[in-house]
């Protein structure tokens, strides 16, 4: 079976300072790894994944997120943050086949002040 | 190249009664999936349609039930409400994990 976890609920920041959200899991097979953002009242928007390859995948908005195997973490970091990043972000692991599930992790609020 | 469509986006129903929500996939999409999200058990997968069969489900009770029509079209009905079902309702279609893209979601209330 495979499970998420996500190590913050809350993450309170300033603008301009860097930020990383944390993201454990576990999974007994390969796996394909995501982070997704959802603003107020909306759906969920893909951030960037991990499907195989280089380690550091870049995202959009700025956000990057290294897979680290032997740790079993995905943790996403963005450099600078402004006030528009505020949101919930979703780490989500599911198997390489069709029709998997997506896991998720219970989320991070991340919350930019000025 | 339209989004999914989710519809209604908002719905407000009592105890008892029955709802159908609707998914309408990216065209040229062949599968729909369906999660719940609620605050106290995050986001869960409900099931998921490759041209019109059910390939995958989640562990949720036979309340909950899904259908997928040759348009590719997906609805999703939930009979006998309870009050636990008040949630953010989120299809995503695609046809697999790392090609999918969700809707906007319909937000359920149950009273």
């Amino acid at each position: 079976a495979q499970s998420v976890t996500q190590l913050d609920s809350q993450v309170p920041v300033f603008e301009e300072a860097p930020v990383e959200l944390r993201c454990n899991y576990s999974s007994s097979v390969s796996v394909y790894l995501f982070w997704y953002v959802q603003y107020p009242n909306q759906g969920l928007q893909l951030l960037l994944k991990y499907l195989s390859g280089s380690t550091l995948v870049k995202g959009i908005n700025g956000f990057e997120a290294e897979f680290n195997k032997s740790q079993t973490s995905f943790h996403l970091r963005k450099p600078s943050v402004h006030i528009s990043d505020t949101a919930e972000y979703f780490c989500a692991v599911s198997g390489n086949q069709a029709g998997t599930a997506l896991i998720f992790g219970k989320g991070t609020t991340l919350s930019v002040s000025s | 190249k339209a989004g999914v469509t989710q519809t209604p986006r908002y719905l407000i129903k009592t105890r008892g009664q029955q709802v159908t929500l609707s998914c309408s996939p990216i065209s040229g999409h062949r599968s729909v999936s369906w999660y719940q999200q609620t605050p106290g058990q995050g986001l869960q997968f409900l099931f998921e349609y490759f041209s019109e069969t059910q390939r995958n489900k989640g562990n949720f009770p036979g309340r909950f039930s899904g259908r997928q029509f040759s348009n590719s079209r997906s609805e999703m009905n939930v009979s006998t409400l309870e009050l636990g079902d008040s949630a953010l309702y989120l299809c995503a279609s695609g046809h697999t994990p790392e090609t999918q893209y969700f809707g906007p979601g319909t937000r359920l209330l149950v009273l």
